[in-house]
């Protein structure tokens, strides 16, 4: 069955960086995108960005561009989000998404189950 | 970037038919799929609509999706409403640039 398990809760600074990983199974890694999202306490959905597993090619949220990146390992199928200069605003669960799109941005369809980013000082 | 507006919430009684929408802000919203995700307190967002109408398998035909361009909006209709259906609802849709979320729509069951 398909899965994706994220890396554990991180406590961080302001100013710090933090990098949740992805680990996917139980599909063609290559063959589908990575899709990114949080959500803030008590809060909506936000699309944070997408990775191609299959290019690497990316797209990002401009409210974030420029402190984001997201990469992949094909060798681990295993998908990265690294999101710098931390704000307490980027306090949230963080969430990775198999999206089926391969060379575009789709949608997503299976999740991982979270991970809570706390920034705090 | 196009936006996504859902109502705040909305409720209806056991048994009844409610309908969520979801309202483009620019361009066709029939250009690209929409989705529906459902989340319930503390869980993980789960499929219950994609590709405008299509169900996952494991979601009842209770749920239903549907496109009306002349408003510029999509609907996600609920029928035969259970206490289990109690969740927050999100509309998604995406461009060549990005994805986007609605605001989500808190359903209450009475």
């Amino acid at each position: 069955q398909i899965q994706l398990v994220q890396s554990g809760a991180e406590v961080k600074k302001p100013g710090a960086s933090v990098k949740v990983s992805c680990k996917a199974s139980g599909y063609t890694f290559t063959s589908y995108g990575i899709s990114w999202m949080r959500q803030a306490p008590g809060q909506g959905l936000e699309w944070l960005g997408w990775i191609s597993a299959y290019n690497r090619n990316t797209k990002y949220a401009k409210k974030i561009q420029g402190r984001v990146t997201m990469t992949t390992d094909t060798s681990t199928n295993t998908a990265y989000m690294e999101l710098r200069s931390l704000r307490s605003d980027d306090t949230g669960v963080y969430y990775c998404a198999r999206d089926i799109g391969q060379q575009l941005i789709r949608y997503p369809d299976s999740w991982g189950q979270g991970t809570l980013v706390t920034v705090s000082s | 970037n196009f936006m996504l507006t859902q109502p705040h919430s909305v409720s209806e009684s056991p048994g009844k038919t409610v309908t969520i929408s979801c309202t483009g802000s620019s361009g066709s919203i029939a250009s690209n799929y929409v989705q529906w995700y459902q989340q319930r307190p503390g869980s993980v967002p789960t499929t219950v609509i994609y590709e405008d109408n299509l169900r996952p398998s494991g979601v009842p035909d209770r749920f239903s999706g549907s496109i009306d361009s002349s408003s510029n909006s999509a609907s996600l209709t609920i029928s035969g409403l259970m206490p289990d259906d109690e969740a927050d609802y999100y509309c998604q849709s995406y461009d060549s640039n990005s994805g986007v979320f609605g605001g989500g729509t808190k359903l209450t069951v009475l």
